[in-house]
């Protein structure tokens, strides 16, 4: 059974970078049949997604954070990990990591994408305060 | 404000049947495939349907998902108290990436 963990100060300064990990158990970063993300929830609101990152380094952002995101990948640790600077007050929720199923099918009528998230870790809070 | 729409909140009464919607664009839900999230009071999300009407081993057929054009929409039959949560649709934008709605808090009365 896969296992996600969120690791990090749950208190930021505003300015300052935010910086969380995630450790990956009971199946490989790096098996390559999947993307590795970061999923966040202000209090009292819904979902957003920051980004994704795979085995080999491959990432991809939502573009309102791109500016301020980095995710990167230790396959030795089976951990990756989340970079967000210039952090403010908007920046307060509860950062989840999960994993996720990418796949794109090329029908003869059209392409379709399927992303979805089947293993999320129990989540984080990061308050931004000074 | 959300990417994809969804009622905020929805109510029945238990062992009856309600279902969610949620609405896209042709950039997202009309070109993509959907999936669909339970998340209980204090917990992280869980999965409950991919690619549009599929469930992942473990989730009963109480729950089901369907979509149609750029809607998508969420089924659940014979509701128990414990169904109570908040619903989340997802898919794909073509520009945006990943995408959520804006959640759906169901009451089971």
């Amino acid at each position: 059974q896969v296992q996600l963990q969120e690791s990090g100060p749950g208190l930021v300064k505003p300015s300052q970078t935010l910086s969380l990990t995630c450790t990956v158990s009971g199946g490989s970063i790096s098996s390559g049949d999947y993307y590795w993300s970061w999923i966040r929830q202000p209090p009292g609101k819904g979902l957003e997604w920051i980004g994704y990152i795979y085995y080999s380094g491959s990432t991809y952002y939502n573009p309102s954070l791109k500016s301020r995101v980095t995710i990167s990948v230790d396959t030795s640790k089976n951990q990756f990990s989340l970079k967000l600077s210039s952090v403010t007050a908007a920046d307060t929720a509860v950062y989840y990591c999960a994993r996720a199923t990418r796949t794109y099918y090329d029908y003869v009528w059209g392409s379709y994408h399927s992303v979805y998230f089947d293993y999320w870790g129990q989540g984080t809070l990061v308050t931004v305060s000074s | 404000q959300s990417v994809l729409t969804q009622p905020p909140s929805v109510s029945a009464a238990p062992g009856q049947k309600v279902t969610i919607s949620c609405s896209g664009s042709s950039s997202n839900i009309g070109n993509n495939y959907v999936s669909w999230y339970q998340q209980l009071p204090g917990t992280a999300p869980k999965l409950l349907i991919y690619d549009n009407n599929k469930r992942p081993s473990g989730i009963p057929d109480r729950f089901s998902g369907s979509k149609s054009g750029t809607s998508a929409t969420l089924g659940i039959t014979g509701l128990q108290t414990g169904d109570e949560a908040d619903y989340y649709c997802g898919t794909w934008d073509s520009s945006l990436g990943g995408v959520f709605g804006g959640g759906t808090k169901l009451t089971v009365l």
